[in-house]
């Protein structure tokens, strides 16, 4: 089944860090680029990070930029976000989602940043 | 990195034609061919609807199109059904080859 798993997220507290990952399935992983977008409750989608195929390339939003790290290990069809210095305003559902057009996306990992 | 401009809501009755805009600038939205369009219904993950401004991915109603005119691209759902209540997305590639997304729109069937 063609399917895109988050996992990670959790409560930490501001300043705290967090890793995610998602886990891909039925389908060449490192043929496709691969997203990181997140959505704050009951709030719009942002677009977090952007890793190419061969993990060579990677690109952030600005909101993000130095303290986020976009990775991937095609060997484990794995994507991941290393989220450090985390903010109040970081808490959202982290999608990890496929390919140029995002054509495929997960259900989510929920971060929580609080005190 | 702003987000591109959405209308916050638009509704219409079944059977009802509809259209969603989508403004950017020339950085993003008129300078490339790469919107694309998402449905998102309540608790669930966003669901391609569009890509390259015009284009329907396999499975997709032919009841939604694309189009693009400079700086706006629009999303119009013809013969509006009550499954089509959802918020809607916008994105388009940018000149730093990063992504952004609109404001999203929620579309109501009267």
């Amino acid at each position: 089944e063609v399917q895109l798993v988050e996992s990670g997220g959790g409560v930490v507290q501001p300043g705290g860090s967090l890793r995610l990952s998602c886990a891909a399935s039925g389908f060449t992983f490192d043929d496709y680029a691969m997203h990181w977008v997140r959505q704050a409750p009951g709030k719009g989608l942002e677009w977090v990070s952007l890793i190419s195929g061969d993990g060579g390339s990677t690109y952030y939003a600005d909101s993000v930029k130095g303290r986020f790290t976009i990775s991937r290990d095609n060997s484990k069809n794995s994507l991941y976000l290393q989220m450090n210095s985390l903010r109040t305003e970081d808490t959202a559902l982290y999608y990890c989602a496929k390919g140029w057009y995002f054509d495929l996306w997960g259900r989510g990992t929920l971060v929580t940043v609080s005190s | 990195q702003s987000a591109l401009t959405q209308p916050a809501s638009v509704s219409g009755s079944p059977g009802q034609s509809i259209t969603i805009s989508c403004t950017g600038t020339s950085s993003d939205v008129g300078g490339y061919n790469y919107v694309s369009w998402y449905q998102q219904h309540p608790g669930k993950a966003p669901k391609l609807m569009i890509y390259e401004v015009s284009n329907r991915p396999s499975g997709v109603s032919n009841r939604f199109s694309g189009s693009k005119s400079g700086n706006t691209a629009s999303l119009t759902i013809s013969g509006l059904q009550a499954e089509d209540e959802a918020d809607y997305y916008c994105s388009s590639y940018t000149s730093s080859s990063t992504r952004v997304f609109g404001t999203g729109t929620k579309v109501t069937v009267l």
